[in-house]
């Protein structure tokens, strides 16, 4: 079965400064990994995705994410956080399913918060 | 172009009672899923509807139940609530063409309390 595991439950970074959210991952086959956003009482905001091609992809807002074969890993990053980053953030991986189609199995969350 | 829709964003139940909770997805979309988020359990995955077609199913009991009509349009109902129903249901929409590869986009969730 497909997991993706966040190591961190929350992540605290000064605004300015760089800032990294953790993910790995566990897959039978090519992974299909995603980055979402949710703030506060707000469904999740699709950020980025990994399909193939390039290891850093580059989505919405300025993120960005590293995907690592060897280390299955799908870390996401920002050159500098912003206090309007503070967060949650989910990485997910694209399961097709007995059916096949589209299943996300989500990674449990890491609550980001930027400080002045 | 408009996102997705769920109604009602807020809804309070009574254990026992049942309850039908709807999703327009983004015009042109065909896939829909829904999603349970809880504290304690995050993010679990509940169905998949394509083309009228329940297409996946998560591990849930026989009382979350959904469909989806002809216009993509989708409900999902739960009869016989239980308080651990209580939870953010949120739907979310993907253009589900060929490649397989599409993202899926979120609604805002309806959030159900059972009493």
């Amino acid at each position: 079965a497909q997991s993706v595991a966040q190591p961190e439950d929350q992540v605290n970074v000064a605004e300015g400064n760089p800032l990294t959210v953790k993910c790995t991952y566990s897959v039978s086959g090519n992974p299909y990994l995603f980055w979402y956003v949710q703030y506060p009482n707000r469904g999740l905001q699709f950020l980025l995705k990994y399909i193939t091609g390039d290891n850093l992809v580059k989505g919405s807002y300025g993120f960005e994410a590293e995907f690592n074969k060897s280390q299955t890993s799908f870390h996401l990053k920002k050159p500098s956080a912003l206090v309007s980053d503070s967060a949650l953030y989910f990485c997910a991986v694209r399961d097709r399913g007995a059916g096949g189609g589209n299943k996300l199995t989500f990674g449990t969350g890491t609550q980001l918060k930027v400080e002045l | 172009k408009a996102g997705v829709t769920q109604t009602p964003r807020y809804l309070i139940k009574t254990r026992g009672q049942q309850v039908t909770l709807s999703c327009s997805p983004i015009s042109g979309h065909r896939s829909v899923s829904w999603y349970q988020q809880t504290p304690g359990q995050g993010l679990q995955f509940l169905f998949e509807y394509f083309s009228e077609t329940q297409r996946n199913k998560g591990n849930f009991p026989g009382r979350f139940s959904g469909r989806q009509f002809s216009n993509s349009r989708s409900e999902m109902n739960v009869s016989t609530l239980e308080l651990g129903d209580s939870a953010l249901y949120l739907c979310a929409s993907s253009l589900a063409d060929s490649t397989g590869y599409n993202e899926q986009f979120f609604g805002p969730g309806t959030r159900l309390t059972v009493l």
